[in-house]
């Protein structure tokens, strides 16, 4: 059964911890993204990576970290420096040729008190 | 990437098509169409793509306008499992992926 993993479905912290979030893929899709979503409003992007050991800044990477030292995982550490943590975050993949639509996973949501 | 623009809710009478527009002016010649869903709390689900051409797929229909520069989902025959929201995306060639805001959909019996 393929598919995308994220786990833990809820997660919470104490302020100034960092911590990780996990995403794992058996689709063998070579892009994978990471995207945070506020109530109410829409995805926006952190990070993607379209190959194993190379990943790109989105539109909002300050104060988030990641890796992608296996094609099958990519995840996030929200670290001390993100101000507002709190958020529901999506891990996503596709291929990288041809049609590029992507597959989501059933997201964290991330609390820091 | 193109910035994507969507009005922010619509409502639809089940059983009528529901036809959801996305701004997409800035959009590149190589930049694919993207149409997904989120029902609360879950991760959003692929509908339908396009590039130049419409599409029809078991789920939607995509029409992209001629210039490009702006696109139609439709829902041909809306059901109550239809209330979501609904993403318009660009994607260049599995790269930067922009979303907008989304419109929220309801579907009234």
């Amino acid at each position: 059964d393929g598919g995308i993993t994220q786990s833990p479905k809820y997660l919470f912290r104490k302020e100034g911890q960092n911590v990780t979030l996990s995403c794992e893929q058996n689709l063998n899709h070579d892009a994978m993204y990471w995207y945070r979503q506020d109530p109410g409003q829409g995805l926006r992007l952190i990070y993607y990576s379209q190959i194993v050991n190379d990943f790109q800044k989105g539109d909002i990477a300050e104060g988030y970290s990641v890796s992608r030292e296996k094609k099958e995982s990519f995840p996030l550490t929200v670290t001390s420096a993100q101000k507002n943590p709190t958020a529901f975050y999506l891990c996503a993949s596709s291929i990288i040729d041809g049609s590029y639509e992507q597959y989501f996973g059933p997201g964290t949501r991330l609390t820091v008190t | 990437d193109a910035k994507t623009t969507q009005p922010t809710s619509m409502d639809c009478a089940e059983g009528r098509a529901a036809n959801l527009p996305c701004n997409h002016s800035t959009i590149s010649g190589n930049e694919y169409v993207y149409w997904y869903r989120q029902i609360h709390s879950q991760g959003p689900q692929y509908i339908i793509h396009g590039l130049k051409n419409n599409e029809t797929n078991e789920m939607a229909s995509l029409i992209i306008t001629e210039d490009r520069k702006s696109s139609t989902l439709i829902l041909p025959h809306a059901t109550l499992r239809d209330t979501a929201v609904y993403y318009c995306n660009s994607n260049t060639n599995a790269g930067k992926s922009t979303f907008g805001d989304g419109t929220t959909l309801t579907v009234k019996p």
